[in-house]
């Protein structure tokens, strides 16, 4: 059963404008959430962390925000970069050593 | 240069035949872990080890072995491969166990299991 689910598969944005990527999840026990980028050929690099004492978390072009009573979490991504375009990988760990992945979201930005 | 590295980078097998992916990281990483991605599932954690001989199960850990005899080495055994272990596995590390600290991954191994 997946905990953490990214129901985009992918998503388009043209240049300049806001990518927002989606994610939820089911257990209420996770303390710590995680997005990843992936380019093909590679690992995954980690991009942003939030607590779950916060509900907003900035970092240059990228904001996690989280709302944890919708137990959902999105990454904003402005102005979007040709060079973004990847796959995005939400994750999710309580107490921090075992991990949940969503499936990915493939972001593409056109230039 | 600190990095994750796994090995083989490609790997095509039969059925039953025992083989090993090692993963060795050159940063003192007390924690490593492995993971599988498939289509439609995403990344799921097989193994992780908090420390040397300290390990753990994940997620999906049936038909998968690993051990943790030193720091920087955390190598992936499948003792009797099947069709169904056919994925792309990636192995990472981080500091410290507890999650605060950023996973390093691999460049991920592609095994095909005929």
């Amino acid at each position: 059963d997946q905990q953490v689910k990214q129901n985009s598969p992918s998503l388009s944005v043209q240049e300049g404008r806001i990518s927002i990527l989606n994610c939820d999840y089911t257990n209420s026990m996770f303390d710590y959430f995680l997005w990843y980028k992936k380019y093909p050929a590679e690992g995954p690099t980690f991009l942003i962390s939030i607590s779950s004492i916060k509900d907003k978390n900035e970092d240059g072009r990228f904001t996690v925000f989280l709302n944890k009573s919708a137990k959902h979490l999105s990454l904003h991504i402005v102005p979007s970069q040709p060079g973004d375009s990847a796959v995005y990988f939400c994750a999710a760990a309580n107490t921090g050593n075992q991990f949940y992945f969503g499936t990915g979201t493939s972001l593409t930005v056109i230039p | 240069e600190a990095q994750v590295t796994q090995n083989p980078r490609y790997l095509i097998t039969v059925t039953g035949k025992k083989l090993t992916v090692t993963c060795s990281q050159n940063m003192n990483h007390e924690y490593m872990s492995w993971y599988r991605q498939d289509p439609g599932l995403g990344l799921r954690q097989i193994y992780y080890s908090m420390n040397v001989e300290v390990t753990d199960k994940g997620d999906v850990p049936e038909g998968y072995k690993v051990s943790r005899k030193e720091k920087r080495n955390f190598p992936l055994i499948l003792e009797s491969p099947s069709p169904n272990q056919t994925s792309l596995y990636f192995c990472a590390s981080s500091p410290r166990s507890g999650g605060t600290d950023t996973q390093y991954f691999g460049p991920g191994t592609r095994l095909t299991v005929l």
